[in-house]
């Protein structure tokens, strides 16, 4: 079954520095989509970055990249140069290609510091 | 420019009582979806549709249904409400199956 799972609650970081939120999975799909959200107090959801199960090479998006480690099931979002208005919450997820549904973690909240 | 939006944005509505959340999507895309996001859960899928006259059920969607009659409109309807279903309500549209889900503003519904 799918799974996504995000084992930290919160994480503080300086700003200018680079900062990786984790992010593990668990699917018996050989091929799969793997996105990054980013949901800032105001509420709404913004999509960061995507990775499929068969890029050979990890995505990246401006001041995002996803370290994706496929046999060890993780996709780890890495912010470089970390800015105030980064400062939000992180949501890992994954669609099966087999079936139509993406399944959330629980977020990570990243706070930056002055 | 395309957009997904939803209404409303706010309501406060009365155990028992029918709820309608409307979305509404100007992408054009196939596949639209509804969760709700509850503090320390992340979002949970409700119920999703591929098409039109197409619906199928997500991880939590007793208490709730869907129609699909156009590619744009998919309304949320919570039969009976309950206090359980004090949440925040998302709808989302994708292109397919492998792409990103483009959010709708979220809808804050409180059940008294």
């Amino acid at each position: 079954a799918q799974k996504i799972t995000q084992t930290q609650p919160g994480m503080f970081v300086q700003e200018k520095e680079a900062v990786t939120l984790d992010c593990t999975y668990d699917t018996s799909d050989p091929s799969y989509g793997l996105f990054w959200y980013k949901q800032p107090s105001s509420g709404e959801m913004i999509f960061l970055i995507y990775q499929g199960s068969y890029d050979q090479q990890n995505a990246t998006e401006g001041r995002y990249s996803l370290n994706f480690q496929k046999a060890r099931k993780s996709a780890n979002l890495v912010i470089s140069a970390s800015q105030l208005g980064d400062s939000a919450m992180y949501f890992c997820a994954m669609r099966e290609s087999g079936g139509f549904k993406t399944i959330f973690g629980a977020g990570t909240r990243l706070f930056v510091k002055a | 420019d395309a957009e997904i939006t939803q209404s409303p944005r706010h309501k406060i509505t009365e155990t028992g009582r029918q709820v309608t959340l409307a979305c509404h999507q100007t992408w054009n895309h196939n596949n639209m979806f509804w969760y709700r996001q509850d503090l320390g859960h992340g979002l949970r899928l409700i119920h999703y549709s591929y098409g039109v006259h197409d619906t199928n059920k997500g991880e939590v969607s007793d208490g709730y249904s869907v129609s699909r009659s156009n590619t744009e409109d998919l309304p949320l309807t919570l039969e009976s409400a309950a206090s359980s279903q004090t949440s925040v309500y998302f709808c989302a549209s994708s292109p397919g199956t492998l792409y990103q889900q483009y959010f709708g503003p979220g809808t804050r519904l409180t059940v008294t």
